[in-house]
């Protein structure tokens, strides 16, 4: 059974700091692995998708990797910003249509 | 391009009342389509997902059940709520070889 953990579950760092979130997964047999971002009260926005392929993927300041052997994939945020403040989540897909999530990392920027 | 609506934003119900959240895609056909509920401060847990009109399959036991009465629709629904189905209900689609599109959620309060 698929088990995906997100550490830390909290993060705090002023503004301007490079940082790393970090997404760990028990099982390597995936298809994708999926990063998105939660504003209070607000839906899921999709920030990057990994497929099984690849190794990593990038989007403006975002860089997401995946290391299936370990088990492993980080969100790298460079020169964070108030703006970046939300909860970050991982989601594996395994295929038969499910979709593991993370209880996600909660991420403070401050000013 | 693909957008996904979900309405109501927020619901107050009391107990025992029915229930009907909807969900519809716009620019895709044949979606996956997806009900997740999340607790507050926890993970997402899936709910039912459809792979096609009338083909629903439901992964927790519980007060809910969906239907999918066209392919781009998806409707969640209750027929007596219990206190204990407040939460944050989110729809999701999903086209073949991509990652999830959520909705931007509905707060169900149930009083």
């Amino acid at each position: 059974k698929q088990e995906v953990t997100q550490i830390p579950a909290a993060l705090s760092v002023p503004e301007g700091e490079n940082l790393v979130l970090n997404c760990s997964f028990t099982d390597s047999a995936i298809y994708n692995l999926q990063w998105f971002r939660q504003d209070p009260g607000k839906g899921l926005t999709s920030l990057l998708l990994i497929q099984s392929s690849q190794r990593e993927q990038t989007s403006g300041r975002l860089n997401a990797s995946l290391d299936k052997s370990s088990g492993r994939s980080t969100l790298y945020i460079a020169a964070s910003q108030p703006g970046d403040s939300a909860t970050y989540l991982c989601a594996v897909e395994n295929g038969g249509f499910k979709t593991i999530f993370g209880a996600g990392t909660r991420l403070f920027v401050k000013a | 391009s693909q957008t996904i609506h979900q309405w109501p934003a927020t619901l107050v119900q009391p107990v025992g009342s029915p229930l009907s959240l909807e969900c519809t895609v716009e620019g895709t056909s044949n979606p996956n389509l997806y009900w997740y509920r999340q607790a507050a401060g926890r993970g997402l847990q899936l709910l039912f997902y459809s792979i096609g009109i009338d083909q629903i399959s439901s992964e927790v036991p519980q007060n809910l059940s969906a239907s999918r009465p066209q392919d781009r629709q998806f409707i969640l629904s209750s027929k007596k709520l219990l206190l204990s189905d407040s939460g944050f209900y989110l729809c999701a689609w999903q086209g073949e070889g991509n990652g999830y599109t959520f909705g931007s959620g509905t707060r169900l309060t149930v009083v």
